[in-house]
């Protein structure tokens, strides 16, 4: 169990639907990350919080969304679901500028 | 922007073999950190390195700097089954954004 948690873990949903991904983070990590992998690619930064603020945002498509709370949970929200968007969703949480710790992934599927 | 390029993207390696995977950035690094992710499983961190030139060893692993802070190598002497997964190499830019590269998957042969 690296400390972050991540559900769920898999998640099968047909294309035009909206899907809610949730992270708890490492206690102590103000940081949350999302990622991207699809089968044999590398990792695709989404988008990261700080303290329940939006610090930087990478290649994130305008379907999709993400919110950190006060108890520093975040969510991402992927709305008008496509084929394409199947794929792992990893959420990581960092303190400082150290390494990333990551959660075990929710694995998309859309139908 | 900073992209992180890394080498080779596939690695077949027999067991026993040493075996090296590089790791190169457009830009100067404030660090770089490694990471390895198992088949069917999550990142996982494994070291980070902040110096120039900075020399880190963990086992059979020796991760290595480079001298102008854009480039890094994982090197990986007498592989075992265990070895198997992706390396990933992760650049940490001024702005303090990481940017992962491609990743070098390793399979071993027994």
């Amino acid at each position: 169990d690296s400390g972050v948690t991540q559900t769920p873990k898999h998640l099968i949903t047909a294309t035009g639907q909206r899907v809610t991904l949730r992270c708890s983070p490492r206690s102590g990590d103000l940081s949350v990350y999302w990622y991207q992998q699809s089968l044999d690619q590398g990792l695709q930064f989404l988008i990261q919080y700080y303290n329940g603020e939006e610090r930087a945002k990478g290649n994130i498509l305008e379907r999709f969304s993400a919110q950190q709370f006060p108890d520093l949970h975040s969510e991402l929200n992927l709305s008008s679901l496509e084929l394409g968007d199947s794929a792992l969703y990893f959420c990581a949480s960092s303190v400082g500028s150290g390494g990333y710790t990551f959660g075990s992934g929710t694995r998309l599927t859309v139908v | 922007g900073q992209q992180v390029m890394q080498i080779p993207q596939y690695q077949h390696v027999q067991e026993g073999e040493d075996f090296t995977t590089y790791c190169n950035s457009s830009t100067t690094l404030s660090n770089i950190q490694w990471y390895k992710q198992r088949p069917g499983g999550h990142p996982v961190f494994l070291i980070q390195l902040v110096k120039s030139g900075e020399v880190k060893k963990q086992k059979r692993l020796t991760f290595q700097f480079g001298e102008a802070k854009k480039n890094s190598s994982l090197h990986i002497t007498a592989t075992q089954t265990t070895d198997v997964g992706t390396y990933f190499c992760a650049g940490r830019s001024n702005d303090y954004k990481l940017s992962f590269g491609a990743g070098t998957t390793v399979t071993v042969r027994a």
